[in-house]
């Protein structure tokens, strides 16, 4: 069974520019979490996708979008970029959702912003 | 809020020594309870749960007992290896949706 695919594996933006990650849960699995992870925050949880909707949001600004397909696909965006949002991106997906519901990460997206 | 709180890293052990990695939690309700490792360059891999107090998750010789009346969740290994060497994240999550929240992480080196 294929694990969760993230493109591109990494990326160099320049300040300004907008980007779009890509991720492919597992099959079968229809939520979609997406994460940010830096040296000095740590692992943020960015939102998440149930079945095309947003479900919860993490506190990151509005340049941060994200949406999910029909096939459980999702993308997440970031406009404007600044050097602040160098990081690794990470997609996580699972069955659903619920008490004990295990979360299944990609290998990220590492995008770099100069 | 909901949020985890782990050792500060690194940890440098010897082959074959014990391992402790402590996590404590603050968190409404009753949440679950993780264990994520990271290897060099990779994305996060489960490495053991609980669901409900004075359970415990095992998985590869590690161990973690959910402890509500301490709320805590740490982490041991009789053992520890060179291949354990890795960054390892405590993590919970609460009932609804997949919000999970992680602790800072701890580097453990094993040297040979």
């Amino acid at each position: 069974k294929a694990g969760v695919t993230q493109t591109p594996r990494y990326l160099i933006k320049t300040r300004g520019q907008q980007v779009t990650l890509s991720c492919s849960p597992i099959s079968g699995h229809r939520s979609v979490s997406w994460y940010q992870q830096t040296p000095g925050q740590g692992l943020q949880f960015l939102f998440e996708y149930f079945s095309e909707t947003q479900r919860n949001k993490g506190n990151f600004p509005g340049r941060f979008s994200g949406r999910q397909f029909s096939n459980s696909r999702s993308e997440m965006n970031v406009s404007t970029l600044e050097l602040g949002d160098s990081a690794l991106y990470l997609c996580a997906s699972s069955w659903a959702g619920g008490l004990g519901n295990t979360i299944y990460f990609g290998e990220g997206s590492w995008l770099t912003v100069v | 809020g909901d949020s985890v709180t782990q050792m500060e890293g690194p940890v440098t052990l010897s082959e074959e020594a014990f391992l402790t990695i402590n996590c404590t939690y603050t968190a409404t309700g009753y949440p679950s309870l993780f264990w994520y490792v990271q290897y060099p360059g990779e994305g996060l891999q489960l490495l053991l749960k609980a669901t409900k107090a004075d359970d415990k998750g095992s998985n590869k010789g590690f161990e973690a007992t959910y402890r509500k009346e301490t709320t805590s969740f740490h982490l041991e290994k009789g053992s520890v290896q060179v291949s354990d060497s890795a960054v390892y994240f405590c993590a919970l999550s609460g009932y609804n949706f997949n919000k999970f929240y992680f602790g800072s992480g701890t580097k453990l080196n094993v040297k040979p």
